[in-house]
């Protein structure tokens, strides 16, 4: 069965470091792939996604992810965060062979917080 | 296009009553799904539509809980007998195509309900 896994619950970061949240999926074949951001009490927002081709994707807000097939893993990075980058990420897969059934399964997600 | 509507934005009801919330996705997307989100989890799948078919449902959907789409547009999802154990965030999603393949799904604010 697909899953995933992010591995951090919480990180607080100084505003300006760089982030890197993790991202590891279980999947036999090639996956389409998200990030989404959720602020409290909000629904989601799309911050980039992976279908084929370039393994270095970017998205909204400055953000990009890598995908690597070796290692299962799609991370999320930020060279310079910003306050108004403290939410909850979360990352997800399509479920179904080849995206076909296309509902998403989401990790657990990992709570940002920006320290000034 | 005002993006994927939800109404209400919070209920809060006895246990034992039903209770109905609304999604209006999209304008001329294909498919909408329902997801529901508790405290500290990612967004769990619920269902979803293609057009006005009911083409899966997750095993979280008991049989208290219904869902239609009547004329491939908006959607309503029903529980009835409400217990504590529904208090989530019930989000709603849409996307573009046919296929899962190849096409994200945008969310809606989400309606949160607490059962008392």
């Amino acid at each position: 069965a697909q899953s995933v896994t992010q591995p951090d619950i919480h990180i607080t970061v100084s505003e300006g470091a760089s982030l890197e949240l993790r991202c590891n999926y279980s999947y036999g074949a090639t996956p389409y792939l998200f990030w989404y951001v959720q602020s409290p009490g909000q629904g989601l927002q799309l911050l980039l996604k992976y279908f084929s081709g370039d393994t270095l994707v970017q998205g909204i807000k400055g953000f990009e992810a890598e995908f690597k097939r070796s290692q299962s893993s799609f991370n999320l990075r930020k060279p310079s965060v910003h306050w108004s980058d403290a939410a909850e990420y979360f990352c997800a897969v399509v479920q179904g062979y080849g995206g076909s059934q296309g509902n998403l399964i989401f990790g657990k997600g990992t709570k940002l917080s920006v320290k000034p | 296009d005002t993006g994927v509507s939800q109404d209400p934005r919070h209920k809060i009801t006895k246990r034992g009553q039903n209770v109905t919330f609304r999604c209006d996705p999209i304008s001329e997307h294909n498919r909408l799904y329902w997801y529901r989100q508790t405290l500290g989890q990612g967004p769990e799948f619920l269902t979803y539509f293609q057009n006005e078919a009911q083409l899966e449902k997750s095993r979280l959907l008991s049989d208290r809980f219904s869902a239609e789409r009547p004329k491939g547009s908006f959607s309503t999802l029903e529980i009835q007998r409400t217990e504590q154990g529904d208090s989530a965030m019930y989000l709603c999603a849409s996307s573009p195509r046919a296929s899962g393949k190849n096409t994200e799904a945008f969310f809606g604010q989400g309606t949160r309900l607490t059962v008392v």
